[in-house]
């Protein structure tokens, strides 16, 4: 069965110092990824998917970037986190030509 | 693109009492509509999903919703709220390749 693993499940960082969320699926193969940001009281907002290795797209110009190293690997990172960087993190996986999304657990990051 | 408005950002019903959790999306194209639940700390959890066919979908844990294409409205209802279903409830629309989801809708529910 296809699981999706996100790690830390929480985490606490100083303003500037550097930011790394992993991602992985297992299951499953060439699957489309996804990094979703839940602001405190406020919605979803799509950070990056990625249609495969090496492919990202980023949907809103900030802090942050997204790599996929590997098929089933998808890592979200800062060189510096600013205090706006706060959130929980959702990565969540799709198969291609398939409609549903399945989401991790989660991470909660807070910048301090 | 796709765009989805859950006008209550807030509801607060009474066990046993019925449910309806309101959602709008604006899409083009054919929509492919979902409801995900949120527990607090945790990963969203599909409830159902809308794709074709049949317009009133059962889902789990007892939740319904019915898709109107006149109204561009998929609202969630449950007959009758369980303590266990304070959560968040997101309604999500599918295109190309994301999905955009509203705001969210809070339910409380009161003993």
């Amino acid at each position: 069965s296809q699981t999706i693993h996100q790690w830390p499940a929480t985490l606490v960082q100083p303003v500037g110092s550097p930011l790394s969320l992993e991602c992985t699926v297992e299951g499953t193969s060439n699957p489309n990824l996804y990094w979703y940001r839940q602001a405190a009281g406020r919605g979803l907002q799509l950070l990056f998917y990625s249609v495969g290795i090496g492919q990202i797209s980023s949907e809103v110009p900030q802090n942050l970037s997204a790599s996929r190293p590997q098929d089933r690997q998808f890592i979200l990172s800062s060189k510096k986190l600013l205090l706006s960087d706060s959130g929980f993190y959702l990565c969540a996986w799709s198969v291609v030509g398939a409609r549903g999304y399945t989401f991790g657990s989660g991470t909660r990051l807070t910048v301090v | 693109a796709q765009s989805v408005t859950q006008p209550d950002i807030h509801i607060t019903v009474s066990e046993g009492a019925s449910l309806e959790l309101r959602c709008n999306y604006s899409y083009g194209a054919t929509p492919y509509l979902f409801w995900y639940v949120q527990s607090p700390g945790q990963g969203l959890q599909l409830l159902l999903k809308y794709f074709s066919g049949d317009t009133l979908v059962q889902g789990i844990k007892g939740f319904e919703a019915e898709f109107k294409r006149s109204q561009s409205s998929f609202n969630l209802r449950k007959p009758s709220v369980h303590w266990s279903d304070a959560a968040e409830y997101f309604c999500a629309v599918e295109g190309n390749n994301d999905m955009r989801f509203g705001a969210g809708t809070r339910l409380t529910v009161k003993p």
